[in-house]
């Protein structure tokens, strides 16, 4: 099962400029994680904000959640090409060793 | 630390043969493993969840009897895609869960491909 929407689809970008994606989810959830796949290869893990949190930062990365509204936003700053990726968001409805449901992925494409 | 390694990274057979995909966590124990399926641009669909030791819970949809999961340790799960079929061609990955900590970590996934 999916949790939600996640938009844009794709986002092409140039190099030093923001990047921004939303991630919209349908169930209860216990925190919400981003996760960044190279094409052809699996997911890294990037930053994960709990349920009772509303916005979180990481180096070049800043999330938001918005529990009322079921949704949530990665902000890439001052992108680069080697972010290049697809972006998911996953949320966990229990707490730690339970499996993550993933949103549909927003493809950001970072041109120099 | 935490890294999982996932075998064969990409792998071409014939229909009605049997493919097998481990994943190992290299540096420590998975109390749990998780086992996806991606289709090109698409989004990961949980498959099933394994735990050492027990039978695999499976995704509603997902046929037990043609991916058979085992998981022997807490270090290794395997996939066995049983008589596979051209519609069984996808990307398969396996995440692993470390005790007390919610994220997850990836094998780098594997190709199937079956003519």
């Amino acid at each position: 099962s999916q949790q939600g929407e996640e938009d844009p689809q794709a986002l092409s970008i140039q190099e030093g400029e923001n990047a921004t994606m939303n991630c919209s989810y349908k169930t209860s959830i216990n925190n919400l994680q981003w996760y960044r796949q190279n094409s052809g290869r699996g997911l890294v893990h990037l930053i994960l904000i709990r349920s009772n949190e509303r916005e979180k930062h990481s180096g070049r990365l800043r999330v938001t959640l918005d529990t009322s509204k079921k949704s949530s936003s990665l902000l890439i700053t001052a992108s680069r090409a080697a972010d290049t990726a697809s972006y998911f968001c996953a949320t966990s409805a229990n707490q730690a060793g339970t499996a993550l449901i993933f949103g549909k992925g927003t493809t950001l494409s970072v041109s120099s | 630390g935490a890294v999982v390694s996932q075998h064969p990274s990409r792998v071409i057979c014939k229909s009605g043969t049997s493919v097998k995909i481990e994943c190992r966590s290299l540096d420590f124990q998975a109390t749990t493993m998780f086992w996806y399926r991606q289709f090109p641009k698409q989004s990961l669909m949980l498959m099933a969840t394994s735990n050492e030791g027990s039978k695999a819970t499976y995704e509603q949809g997902v046929e037990k009897d043609k991916f058979l999961i085992n998981h022997a340790s807490l270090t290794l799960s395997t996939l066995t895609v049983t008589s596979a079929h051209p519609e069984d061609s996808s990307f398969y990955i396996c995440s692993a869960s470390r005790a007390s900590e919610e994220k997850l970590f990836f094998g780098s996934g594997t190709q199937l491909s079956v003519l």
